[in-house]
Order: structure tokens, then C-alpha cells, then sequence
């Protein structure tokens, strides 16, 4: 079993719902929670990063860590076409230096 | 500012043959980290270097070298290639500082295909 599990998807919205991506992990050591963007052929963007558990709010995303869980989630407010892509989330411990561990990626499609 | 630079953006060898990609990270930035991803396993940590010394390594063969420079530029090294090897390999820049956990910023990756 993977350190951290993420539903692959493809999922598919039209444009100004609200997304909602998941990620599940096993090691209760994860201090450090990031999600990540990926559009094809173009390495992974950072577009949220929040140290143990709570809510952090950027624009239309919102990130949310429940450690009690381990459970973490991106949410999307009023999506368009551009947010189409694959969101990653990584981990990392507390003492880890910067090794992360990535779910598998949900592919994402907002549709007009 | 700019962000991390990956050389080459594409490469094909053969098997057998080695190769070696290159990465200079975001100016400032004293850990490189790198990563292999490919469909089925998605994004897989290789080794992190900070301040020229190796400070993490994940699970994988001990074809898989690298090291980095005191002005932070980093190699990786594949040995004798296989098909397997095929893949998008990932550089990740990191901190100013010797702090861990800081934010990591990637470059676009170089794809290497064996064949």
C-alpha cells in the first residue's frame, strides 16, 4: 500500500463549480502538506503549502489538513477551463530535509 | 527571479548506454532534489543534495547517482540504461537556508527515453 493514496480521477466539472481533490496518507510523521498543479508536458507548480493540520485560504483555493484523519484536501471555487490539469499532493516529515512523497495525481477537466 | 533550469528538456539512449541531466536551481536555493515520474508510479524521490553533500536518498538502484557543485548546480547520473528508466526526471529547488520543509519550486523536467 502507497504512503499516500489519491483517486486518479479523470474528474470532469463544468466551469464555475466547486472542485473538491483529495488526498489519504499512512505515516503519521507527515508535518508538511503541499498541493501541486501539473499541466501536460510542464513540471509541477506549487499552488498551496501548510505545515500540520487546519485550513489555509489563497484566492479561489483553499486547502484544508485534518491529521486526526489523515486526510487532506484542495478545494476550487468557481472553476474554469485553465484550472484544467493534474493537482498532486505531497508530504513531507518534520527532520525529513526536503524529500517529498506524492499521491499519484487527480486528473482534472473543467468544462465549458 | 529565475525559476529552475533543466538540461536537457529531451534525451533518447540506448540501453546500456548512461546518461547524465542537469539542473540549476532558483538563485539563492542551496537544496536540489530529484525525482523520477512516470505513468504508473507518478512522482518518486530519488536523492536530495544541500550544500554539496547528499542529505536524503529514496529507493532506487545504485545506477541512479548525482551530485552537486558549491554553486549549487546539480548533475544526475543514470549507469547502464534500461527501458524502465524511461521517464519525465524532476529537479526540485529548495530553501535559502539550511531550514528543511521550505517550499519546493520545480524545473519543466527532462524526458529521457531508452530504447
Amino acid at each position: 500500500q502507497k504512503e499516500v493514496e489519491q483517486d486518479p480521477g479523470p474528474l470532469s466539472v463544468p466551469e464555475g463549480a466547486i472542485v473538491s481533490l483529495n488526498c489519504t496518507y499512512s505515516n503519521s510523521a507527515f508535518q508538511y502538506f503541499m498541493w501541486y498543479r501539473q499541466y501536460s508536458r510542464k513540471g509541477p507548480e506549487l499552488l498551496m503549502y501548510t505545515y500540520s493540520s487546519g485550513n489555509k485560504e489563497d484566492g479561489r483555493f483553499t486547502a484544508q489538513v485534518d491529521k486526526s484523519s489523515k486526510y487532506i484536501s484542495l478545494f476550487i471555487r468557481d472553476s474554469q477551463p485553465s484550472d484544467s490539469a493534474t493537482y498532486l499532493c505531497a508530504m513531507s516529515e518534520a527532520g525529513g530535509g526536503n524529500k517529498l512523497t506524492f499521491g499519484t495525481g487527480t486528473q482534472l477537466k473543467v468544462e465549458l | 527571479k529565475a525559476g529552475v533550469t533543466q538540461t536537457p528538456r529531451y534525451l533518447i539512449k540506448t540501453r546500456g548506454q548512461q546518461v547524465t541531466l542537469s539542473c540549476s536551481p532558483i538563485s539563492g536555493h542551496r537544496s536540489v532534489s530529484w525525482y523520477q515520474q512516470t505513468p504508473g508510479q507518478g512522482l518518486q524521490f530519488l536523492f536530495e543534495y544541500f550544500s554539496e553533500t547528499q542529505r536524503n536518498k529514496g529507493n532506487f538502484p545504485g545506477r541512479f547517482s548525482g551530485r552537486q557543485f558549491s554553486n549549487s548546480r546539480s548533475e544526475m547520473n543514470v549507469s547502464t540504461l534500461e527501458l524502465g528508466d524511461s521517464a519525465l526526471y524532476l529537479c526540485a529547488s529548495s530553501g535559502a537556508a539550511a531550514i528543511p520543509n521550505t517550499e519546493a519550486f520545480f524545473g519543466q523536467g527532462t524526458r529521457l527515453t531508452v530504447v
